[in-house]
């Protein structure tokens, strides 16, 4: 079946620095990849749909140069989280959906990033 | 309104019993609906997929569809302690293009 391959599973790091979180489409190609942030027992929260070759689509609400989203290919987007704070401590999960276009079978998600700043 | 409503709950269940999990959406257009599991700190995991009006069964779980009713329905048969988790409804919306809408979920508890 579809693999998404999402790393790293837990990041700690300091307050100000920058994080970035990859996502890998395994075993099929990905033109949209999704990013969702979630946090403690609350629901997904579309962060932005990562397009190939063009640019994010960001949710409203979602600072852009906050969340640097790079899908430079059509198996691998990043998150990058720059100066980092601890309100962005979160648990991060990307998503595919293998069939792409408007008919869906339902995404498959990566594994999520623990994300912790300190 | 929310899009993609659920019962928070926690609905708690004992083994063997039928879990019943509800969902309603609000927009009529809606074409796909999805239930997804998710284990506490891992991340969501497709259980089922339903297009049509009616049942679709697939082992344990039954998805139920009623567009009439904008209503969307898990049954879990046979529950066991390894189900307990949040299930969460989704919906792909039509109206201003294709978006998949989640709903907060259901924390189910299968008691041994």
């Amino acid at each position: 079946g579809a693999v998404v391959s999402q790393h790293p599973s837990r990041v700690i790091c300091k307050s100000g620095t920058s994080v970035k979180i990859e996502c890998r489409s395994l075993d099929f190609q990905a033109t949209t990849m999704f990013w969702y942030r979630q946090f403690p027992k609350k629901s997904l929260m579309l962060m932005a749909t990562s397009n190939e070759g063009s640019k994010a689509t960001y949710e409203q609400g979602v600072e852009k140069d906050k969340f640097l989203i790079n899908h430079a290919s059509l198996t691998l987007s990043t998150l990058t989280v720059t100066s980092a704070h601890p309100e962005d401590s979160s648990f991060y999960i990307c998503s595919a959906d293998p069939r792409g276009g408007g008919s869906s079978y339902g995404y498959t998600f990566g594994s999520g990033t623990r994300l912790t700043v300190v | 309104q929310k899009e993609v409503e659920q019962n928070s709950g926690p609905l708690s269940v004992p083994e063997g019993a039928i879990a019943s999990l509800n969902c309603t959406y609000s927009d009529r257009g809606s074409q796909s609906f999805f239930w997804y599991r998710q284990y506490s700190g891992k991340s969501p995991e497709l259980i089922m997929f339903i297009y049509s009006n009616g049942d679709k069964e697939d082992g344990r779980f039954t998805a139920q569809l009623n567009k009439a009713s904008q209503y969307v329905s898990l049954l879990i048969r046979d529950s066991q302690p390894s189900d307990s988790a949040t299930y969460l409804c989704a919906v792909i919306r039509n109206t201003g293009g294709f978006k998949t809408i989640f709903g907060a979920g259901t924390r189910l508890f299968v008691k041994a």
